[in-house]
C-alpha cells in the first residue's frame, strides 16, 4: 500500500543522546515536512524539503537537522535530545504546492 | 509565514446536533486545505478550497472559502460520534527556500451520543 512509513512507532530517549527519526515514501512526492504536534500547539513545521537535494527551516528548527539525499527518504536527526523535545513527530508528503499531504503514523518520543 | 487563527478551540455537542469551525487570515489566500485528525491517529486530508467564494461539499461536511479569501469554514451537519476529532485548516507559506503548510491549531470536536 503506497503511503508514509515512520519509524520508531515510539521511543524513550535519554537527554544527550543522539536519534534519528526515520520516514520513507513510496509515492514519488517530491516534497516531504516534518512536524511536532503538542497539545494545545497543534502542527508545527520543523523542517521541510520541496525536492531532492534541497531543504528549509520551518518554524521550530533548532535543535534538529535533515537531509534529503534522495526522493523516499526524509530522516529528522536531533543531535543532543533535551525534555522539550518530548512530542509527537509526523512526516508528512506531498505532489506539490496544489496537492493535499500524506501523514504517517507518527513517532511518539519521550525525551527524560 | 502566514498564520492562520482557528476557532473555536473545542466544541461539545449531542449526536445529531450541527457544529462550525472557522478559520481566519489577515491575508489574502491563495488556497486552503482542512484536515481531520482522529484521537490517537495522523491528519487525513479532506479537501482544498482555491476559488473565492467556493462551496464544496462531501456527505454532511460543508466547506467555504470566503468571498475575500481571508476566512474559510467548515460545517457538519448532524454530528455522528465518527465525526470525533480535531479538524485543522492550513495554508501554503511561501519563502526563499520553498513552500509548506502552516496548520490553524485545530478544533477538536467531541460528540456524546
Amino acid at each position: 500500500i503506497a503511503g508514509i512509513t515512520q519509524a520508531p512507532t515510539s521511543q524513550i530517549l535519554a537527554a544527550g543522546r543522539r536519534m534519528t527519526l526515520r520516514c520513507t515514501q513510496d509515492m514519488r512526492h517530491n516534497a516531504m515536512y516534518w512536524y511536532r504536534q503538542d497539545l494545545g500547539l497543534g502542527l508545527r513545521l520543523i523542517h521541510y524539503s520541496n525536492t531532492a537535494g534541497t531543504t528549509g527551516k520551518g518554524e521550530v528548527p533548532d535543535g534538529y537537522s535533515v537531509s534529503r539525499a534522495n526522493t523516499d527518504d526524509f530522516p529528522l536527526t536531533l543531535a543532543s535530545a533535551v525534555p522539550s523535545q518530548t512530542s509527537v513527530y509526523f512526516c508528512a508528503s506531498s505532489g506539490g504546492p496544489t496537492y493535499g499531504y500524506t501523514f504517517g503514523s507518527g513517532t511518539r518520543l519521550t525525551v527524560v | 509565514g502566514q498564520q492562520v487563527m482557528q476557532i473555536p478551540q473545542y466544541q461539545h455537542v449531542q449526536e445529531g446536533e450541527d457544529f462550525t469551525t472557522y478559520c481566519n487570515s489577515s491575508t489574502t489566500l491563495s488556497n486552503i486545505q482542512w484536515y481531520k485528525q482522529r484521537p490517537g491517529g495522523h491528519p487525513v486530508f479532506l479537501i482544498q478550497l482555491v476559488k473565492s467564494g467556493e462551496v464544496k461539499k462531501q456527505k454532511r461536511l460543508t466547506f467555504q472559502f470566503g468571498e475575500a479569501k481571508k476566512n474559510s469554514s467548515l460545517h457538519i451537519t448532524a454530528t455522528q460520534t465518527t465525526d470525533v476529532g480535531t479538524y485543522f485548516c492550513s495554508i501554503i507559506s511561501n519563502s526563499n527556500s520553498g513552500y509548506a503548510l502552516n496548520f490553524g491549531k485545530g478544533t477538536s470536536l467531541l460528540v456524546t451520543p
